[in-house]
């Protein structure tokens, strides 16, 4: 299994410019979310999708939008990036049967 | 709001010693705790988990203990060594939404 995997690792974008930042698990998990951590702080849950169809908001979902319309794939947009949107960006899955979350090696982004 | 907080930022120890990392949460509903270990460069990793029908849980070299009574949370790391270097953050969790909240994170570094 490859477990969580995103892409890019690395991206720079200018004030106004649109991306979608993509995950995907192969471990058939139904829970996915992603978070962003910024310098000193935390992890801070953006968006959530319990399953295939299904999303909701998390804690900080302003300027970012989800969709999950399969099992394995979860992207993040970014419509119209900001400098506050400048950070580390952490996809992560859980099978529903366990609370263990795994999470992706990250997407740094930078907004200029 | 109700946060989860970290009472020492950053803690140094001597390889060999044991570990301590302090967590404080606010949120008397929470019923489910996670340690992670987060790498440089690297996402999160589950470290050890504990739900709030337990007071103490134990893994490979590291116990978590959990006292209700003042929302307090701790990590132990037995026979601390250098790859035990990392920042650990605990998260909250309440229900079965699994969504998490996590606290700021704490740098261990451990000396040769």
């Amino acid at each position: 299994n490859a477990g969580v995997t995103q892409t890019p690792k690395f991206q720079v974008l200018k004030t106004g410019q649109s991306m979608t930042l993509q995950c995907a698990q192969d471990m058939n998990h139904e829970y996915m979310s992603w978070y962003r951590q910024d310098p000193g702080m935390g992890l801070r849950l953006i968006h959530y999708s319990v399953g295939a169809g299904i999303t909701d908001q998390g804690e900080v979902p302003n300027g970012y939008n989800v969709s999950r319309s399969t099992t394995e794939d979860f992207p993040l947009r970014l419509l119209s990036a900001a400098p506050s949107q400048t950070s580390v960006y952490f996809c992560a899955s859980i099978g529903l049967s366990t609370y263990e979350q795994y999470f992706g090696p990250g997407t740094r982004l930078t907004v200029t | 709001g109700e946060s989860v907080g970290l009472h020492l930022p950053t803690l140094s120890v001597q390889e060999g010693d044991n570990s301590i990392i302090n967590c404080a949460y606010s949120n008397s509903a929470s019923d489910y705790f996670i340690w992670y270990k987060q790498e440089s460069g690297k996402g999160p990793q589950f470290i050890i988990d504990i739900r709030s029908n337990m007071d103490k849980r134990q893994g490979q070299r590291v116990t978590v203990l959990l006292n209700k009574t003042v929302k307090h949370l701790s990590l132990q790391i037995a026979a601390t060594q250098p790859g035990d270097s990392a920042v650990y953050f605990c998260a909250e969790s309440w229900g079965s939404n699994y969504k998490l909240t996590f606290g700021k994170g704490t740098l261990l570094t451990v000396n040769p």
